[in-house]
């Protein structure tokens, strides 16, 4: 149980195009996701949280309105990177829960590498 | 943000080899501490959650201690195996938010 699955699991864009990344969450309902993103050697950083039904909120220096979240349902969240730029390059990953004891309980998704070229 | 600690960076050990790594992390504002085992092209794993201090907890071969006071969980892998060759990470969890260390490679040689 606890599945989640993330597509594309690779995907590279031309500068200046759109990507759509979708995080589902297969056998349980998802009250919050996390989109996170990761450089090369660093740690997972926490961009967003989102709740199903409301707006997402946004980490210090994350842009919301280049990173758009969509959390439309108990069972999905997409990411959409708008307008990408090479410097976007990057992995992305979320991870849901179900939001009782969620301190306990985070189930990641396989990721997304994203090449902007 | 917090600073979470892992060391080493990566580790190869031969098959049957015990080992251990570490994790470190800012004692004030803890809530708990998770250690996720993550494989190439898969999704990271939980593997424990620990929340007070002295916490042990075992899954097999693997084992996690816990210092809540002086900020540090260590993981041990005994015997370990060519599966167990993975990213292990830790994330340190304030009640609000996980911040998560940059990962121990293992790379376990047959």
């Amino acid at each position: 149980g606890a599945v989640v699955s993330q597509h594309p699991s690779r995907v590279i864009c031309k500068s200046g195009t759109s990507v759509k990344i979708e995080c589902r969450s297969l056998d349980f309902q998802a009250t919050t996701m996390f989109w996170y993103r990761q450089f090369p050697k660093q740690s997972l950083m926490l961009m967003a949280t989102s709740n199903e039904g409301s707006k997402a909120t946004y980490e210090q220096g994350v842009e919301k309105d280049k990173f758009l979240i969509n959390h439309a349902s108990l069972t999905l969240s997409t990411l959409t990177v708008t307008s990408a730029h090479p410097e976007d390059s990057s992995f992305y990953i979320c991870s849901a829960t179900t939001g009782a004891r969620w301190a306990y309980e985070q189930y990641f998704g396989p990721g997304t590498r994203l090449t902007v070229t | 943000i917090l600073n979470v600690e892992q060391s080493p960076q990566s580790l190869h050990v031969q098959e049957g080899d015990s080992t251990n790594f570490t994790c470190s992390f800012p004692s004030s504002n803890f809530y708990a501490l998770h250690w996720y085992r993550w494989e190439t092209a898969k999704s990271p794993e939980a593997l424990f959650v620990m929340t007070l201090n002295g916490d042990e907890k075992k899954k097999g071969r693997i084992s996690a201690t816990l210092n809540t006071k002086e900020g540090y969980s260590y993981l041990y892998i005994k015997g370990s195996q060519p599966e167990d060759s993975a990213t292990y990470l830790c994330a340190s969890h304030t009640g609000n938010q996980f911040y998560f260390g940059t990962g121990t490679s293992l790379t376990v040689i047959p």
